[in-house]
């Protein structure tokens, strides 16, 4: 099965990058989303296709991949920020998610 | 502006069925793939199924595969999810959400969700 292996928790200070990466073999040659979700809400679109974002994402968000590794970069990491990213890709007719990375700004 | 919103959810017995609704607006709907995932609470998301913008085609989650059933009536801008034999593993939020450029797979509006309890 296709699993898209996420660490669990990233820290981050304020001010600084936070990068949150997402593996499996190859991912890099398919199309690659990330959601943030804050507690209660529903999941919200920040970067598809590796790293283009939807209309009101902030240019702090960006995405990159390579080979076996994508990864989710937030710079100039804020308050608003703290929440759990999850990395989405379509695999042999099926949607497959992250397990989700809780980001922790402190 | 775009929205969707989700209903049906409640408290169900396991081993029986329960239908839940997506109202869309704001978009053609008819021209968008749609799809359901779920959040069991505490965990990460999961996807359920995807129906096509015709209802030509339909994927749906090995979990799941079987026992639901993803449907949508284009007229009413309507998408529907049919759960029969819910077990206790189906408890969970359900979110509908509409694809971003019809038949990407990708999830650029979400509703608020409709949570169903599975349980005796």
């Amino acid at each position: 099965s296709y699993v898209l292996t996420q660490p669990p928790s990233v820290s981050v200070a304020p001010g600084q990058t936070a990068r949150i990466t997402c593996a499996e073999n190859n991912i890099g040659s398919k199309s690659v989303q990330w959601y943030q979700q804050k507690p209660g809400q529903a999941p919200v679109l920040v970067v598809y296709d590796h790293n283009d974002r939807p209309s009101g994402i902030p240019e702090r968000f960006s995405g990159s991949d390579s080979g076996n590794t994508a990864t989710l970069t937030i710079s100039r990491a804020e308050a608003g920020d703290e929440a759990d990213y999850y990395c989405q890709v379509w695999h042999s007719s099926s949607v497959v998610f992250g397990g989700g990375t809780k980001l922790t700004v402190l | 502006q775009v929205q969707v919103v989700e209903s049906g959810g409640g408290v169900v017995q396991p081993g029986r069925s329960l239908r839940l609704s997506c109202a869309a607006s704001g978009f053609s709907f008819s021209s968008y793939g749609m799809h359901w995932v779920r959040q069991a609470p505490g965990k990460g998301l999961e996807w359920v199924a995807v129906i096509s913008y015709d209802g030509s085609n339909e994927y749906y989650a090995e979990s799941v595969k079987g026992r639901f059933s993803i449907s949508r009536d284009n007229s009413k801008n309507t998408l529907y999810l049919q759960m029969n034999s819910l077990r206790a593993d189906d408890t969970a939020v359900y979110y509908c959400a509409k694809d971003r450029t019809g038949a990407r797979n990708q999830f650029d509006y979400w509703g608020q969700g409709t949570l169903v309890t599975v349980s005796s």
